[in-house]
């Protein structure tokens, strides 16, 4: 039980473009999910929460316009990076749960690469 | 601020010893603990969780952790350890309905 798909799981394209990725609950729903970014070598910083149905809280430093979340259903988050440049090539992870004493489980990550 | 120590970065171990990851935070009121690990380019799966009760807690694989609260600790161990254990683990404690992690203990296996 408690999976997470995340799609896609690897996305190579041009400066300028923009891309989105997938994080589903497949099994649960996910009354909250989180957005993740990790460099290499390096641990996991939160980049945002979103609860279904409302505006995603985003952590200092983020940008919002840059970092488009949307989490129209309990089942369905979405991150769309606008306009990517280099400097966003990374590993995104997402993370659902279903309740706040429940532990959040994770999807598999995207890496993305920016040419 | 709160925080999360891992003090190993790396630990290498050989096939069928024990192995002990430690984790130390900061933090003023009892936390949920949690212990969750990578494999290279891939997402992170959750091997274990404290909220309450019992300190000792028993996870996934054969891993458990134990709960110190006057160490402010919550170390990983496992008695016996397989190659396929050879990943990066993650401690994270959850603070106001967020995870904060700390910077992880890549563990290799030599067989």
């Amino acid at each position: 039980g408690a999976v997470v798909s995340q799609h896609p799981s690897r996305v190579i394209c041009k400066s300028g473009t923009s891309v989105k990725i997938e994080c589903r609950s497949l099994d649960f729903q996910a009354t909250t999910m989180f957005w993740y970014r990790q460099f290499p070598k390096q641990s996991l910083m939160l980049m945002a929460t979103s609860n279904e149905g409302s505006k995603a809280t985003y952590e200092q430093g983020v940008e919002k316009d840059k970092f488009l979340i949307n989490h129209a259903s309990l089942t369905l988050s979405t991150l769309t990076v606008t306009s990517a440049h280099p400097e966003d090539s990374s590993f995104y992870i997402c993370s659902a749960r279903s309740s706040t004493n429940q532990p959040q489980h994770f999807g598999d990550g995207t890496r993305l690469s920016i040419l | 601020a709160q925080s999360v120590t891992q003090p190993d970065i790396h630990i290498t171990v050989s096939e069928g010893a024990s192995l002990e990851l430690r984790c130390n935070y900061s933090y003023g009121a009892t936390p949920y603990l949690f212990w969750y690990v990578q494999s290279p380019g891939q997402g992170l799966q959750l091997l274990l969780k404290y909220f309450s009760g019992d300190t000792l807690v028993q996870g996934i694989k054969g891993f458990e952790a134990e709960f110190k609260r006057s160490q402010s600790s919550f170390n990983l161990r496992k008695p016996s350890v397989h190659w396929s254990d050879a990943a990066e683990y993650f401690c994270a404690v959850e603070y106001g309905n967020k995870l904060v992690f700390g910077a992880g203990t890549i563990l290799r296996v030599k067989s």
